[in-house]
């Protein structure tokens, strides 16, 4: 199966400040990687994805990183505000759009 | 569009005893999941379901089953509960391949 790694498994950055957060995964034919974001208590919602024929995807202050052949991909969140707090989850897709997930990052944001 | 929709929200089961989860979506998708999120353990994909009638296993299906009789509805089904499934349950649903999953509100379950 997939095997999805991430880390770090907490950061703090101050407002403002940048935050990465990173991937790995096993399968090279996993081809499509999404970001998830969770508040406390809520669901999982998507945040940005990115297909194995692209190396870089930006959406206003979110942008993600793929390097296929290392076979990592990385999340980038600059100009991180308080509501940029919450848990971060990594997935990479193999065949029949099964989904394996990362263990998560809990993003805090300092005022 | 009500999305994906999960019920019921909480549940408490004795160890032995059966449910099932529901979980319906109102977006024609044909690509339905369901997972379970433990502390440090992030989500991990159950049972899966690529159209109506097509089901298979994901990387922790032991003691669970699924159906996908139609596109819209595809129920989780526990036969003996165990304290090991103390979990909170997500259904998530997908229009097509390389999109992501829109996920339902969850069902937190505690067995005892």
């Amino acid at each position: 199966g997939e095997n999805v790694e991430q880390h770090p498994s907490t950061l703090s950055v101050q407002e403002g400040d940048s935050a990465v957060i990173k991937c790995t995964y096993s399968d090279s034919a996993s081809n499509y990687f999404p970001w998830y974001k969770q508040e406390l208590g809520k669901r999982p919602q998507l945040i940005i994805d990115i297909r194995s024929n692209v190396g870089e995807k930006k959406d206003q202050r979110i942008a993600v990183t793929l390097n296929k052949t290392a076979k990592h991909f990385s999340l980038h969140i600059t100009e991180t505000q308080p509501e940029d707090s919450a848990v971060y989850f990594c997935a990479a897709k193999r065949a029949g759009n099964q989904f394996y997930f990362g263990t998560g990052t809990s993003l805090t944001v300092i005022p | 569009n009500a999305g994906v929709t999960q019920t019921p929200k909480f549940q408490v089961l004795k160890t032995g005893q059966s449910m099932t989860l529901q979980c319906a979506q109102d977006m024609n998708h044909e690509y339905m999941s369901w997972y379970r999120q433990d502390p440090g353990m992030g989500l991990r994909l159950i049972h899966y379901s690529v159209g109506a009638g097509i089901t298979d296993q994901g990387e922790v299906p032991n003691g669970y089953n699924v159906s996908r009789s139609t596109t819209e509805d595809f129920p989780l089904r526990l036969l003996s509960a165990a304290p090991s499934q103390t979990s909170v349950y997500f259904c998530a649903s997908s229009p097509r391949v390389n999109y992501g999953y829109t996920f339902g509100s969850g069902t937190r379950l505690t067995v005892v």
